[in-house]
């Protein structure tokens, strides 16, 4: 069946890196452009990053720009996030997600991985 | 960037009860909204999208509704199961953006 499964997760000290995976799987992952949000402890929802079908275009937060990387592997029908310089405020449950409409996005989340906690402390 | 403004920020309702949860963009973003249901401990699900399409596998008791700066997600009869966490999210433009939330609580 359509799934996304994230990996990569766990404690970090300030300042540190962390690399997210997502594998994808029961769809034609090259065919969409896929996504990554993240949700504090308790807290709502915040897109972090975008990534077009061929990586080619590439959207950040402005909380994120500079610090974290998207890219992704067709070929392994894998999404990830370069996390660089991570801070306190970083900590959150990160979660990929495709983008509905495939070849033509629209723009809504239509499936979600189980996510995958970051904790950045000392 | 544009803000998503949702109310209420909680509500209490009795399985068969109607809700209306709303959501108010800070500029005009057509029909460009999705909303999606959290369960806690859960990855959220998309209910609609493109304001007013229900997503497949939706049960029809859910709908949306709006166009321009005002949005709207009705639940027509409250099941169970449908007390949870809603957000509604603008897709116009970058950087996407969530309201805060909504929980449905049981009264």
């Amino acid at each position: 069946q359509v799934q996304l499964v994230e990996s990569g997760g766990g404690l970090v000290k300030p300042g540190g890196s962390l690399r997210l995976s997502c594998a994808a799987s029961g769809f034609t992952f090259s065919d969409y452009y896929m996504t990554w949000i993240r949700q504090a402890p308790g807290k709502g929802l915040e897109w972090v990053s975008y990534i077009s079908r061929d990586g080619s275009t590439i959207y950040y937060a402005d909380s994120v720009r500079g610090r974290f990387t998207i890219s992704r592997d067709n070929a392994e029908t894998s999404l990830y996030l370069q996390m660089n310089s991570l801070r306190a405020e970083d900590t959150a449950v990160y979660y990929c997600a495709r983008v509905l409409g495939g070849t033509t996005p629209n723009g809504a989340f239509d499936i979600w991985g189980q996510g995958t906690m970051v904790t950045v402390s000392a | 960037d544009i803000q998503m403004t949702q109310s209420p920020s909680s509500v209490s309702a009795s399985v068969g009860d109607r809700v209306t949860i709303t959501c108010r963009a800070s500029q005009a973003i057509s029909y460009w909204v999705a909303w999606y249901q959290q369960r806690p401990g859960k990855a959220p699900k998309l209910l609609m999208y493109s304001a007013s399409r229900l997503q497949s596998g939706v049960p029809s008791r859910f709908s949306g509704s709006g166009s321009g700066t005002d949005f709207s997600l009705t639940i027509s009869s409250l099941q169970p199961e449908d007390f949870a966490t809603y957000y509604c999210q603008q897709v116009n433009s970058f950087p996407y953006t969530f309201g805060q939330g909504t929980k449905l609580e049981i009264k």
